[in-house]
């Protein structure tokens, strides 16, 4: 079965960058585009960006062009999200998600979030 | 403020129906596929109906999505307990290219 097992919870200080890695199996990694989305504390779902991970390319939401940086590692089946200049407002649980097969494009493989993380706190205090 | 508008929150006894709008603009939901997700109190998402209409194995058929035009709407027949949750929409926008949520609805079973 798909499971996307992702990093544990962590604690930064404000301008500190984070890296949250999210692990894929059950299924061919490189097939699938995976996303990143973000839930700050009581608020609704935020979607930051997309990677496909069969050649590495990105789509990123443009609220976090140049602080979010999204790679992928074919030998481990995982992605990384990297996000800088981390700030107050960055506190959230941070999920990655499944999306559409890479053969049906961006547009449309981006309207699917098949399976989820568990997702990772990240917590930006000073 | 969301691309997509959805109602804060939405109530019904059990046994009812319920529907939860998804509301757009011509460069999200009117051009673009619409998905829905649950999310229970302290886990992550779960897909509920993706292509507009269709349901993953698993979903029963309580659970139903459609699309007219720039709105969407996911309905939910039966009502259980076990459904009080909150719902989202999502679609891809291409004039901002990037997916968008809406801002989500907390669904009430009274």
């Amino acid at each position: 079965q798909v499971q996307l097992v992702q990093s544990g919870a962590e604690v930064k200080k404000p301008g500190a960058s984070v890296k949250v890695s999210c692990k894929a199996s059950g299924y061919t990694f490189t097939y699938y585009y995976l996303h990143w989305v973000r839930q700050a504390p009581g608020q609704g779902l935020e979607w930051m960006g997309i990677i496909n991970p069969s050649d590495g390319s990105t789509t990123y939401a443009q609220k976090f062009q140049g602080r979010v940086t999204m790679t992928r590692d074919t030998s481990t089946s995982t992605v990384y999200m990297e996000l800088s200049s981390l700030r107050s407002e960055d506190t959230a649980v941070y999920y990655c998600a499944r999306g559409g097969a890479r053969d049906v494009g961006v547009v449309v493989a981006a309207t699917l979030f098949s399976s989820w993380g568990q997702g990772t706190l990240v917590t930006v205090s000073s | 403020q969301s691309v997509l508008t959805q109602p804060p929150s939405v109530s019904a006894a059990p046994g009812q129906k319920v529907t939860i709008s998804c509301s757009g603009s011509s460069s999200n939901i009117g051009n673009n596929y619409v998905s829905w997700y649950q999310q229970l109190p302290g886990t992550a998402p779960k897909l509920l109906i993706y292509d507009n209409n269709k349901r993953p194995s698993g979903i029963p058929d309580r659970f139903s999505g459609s699309k007219s035009g720039t709105s969407a709407t996911l309905g939910i027949t039966g009502l259980q307990t076990g459904d009080e949750a909150d719902y989202y929409c999502v679609t891809w926008d291409s004039s901002l290219s990037a997916g968008v949520f809406g801002g989500g609805t907390k669904l009430t079973v009274l």
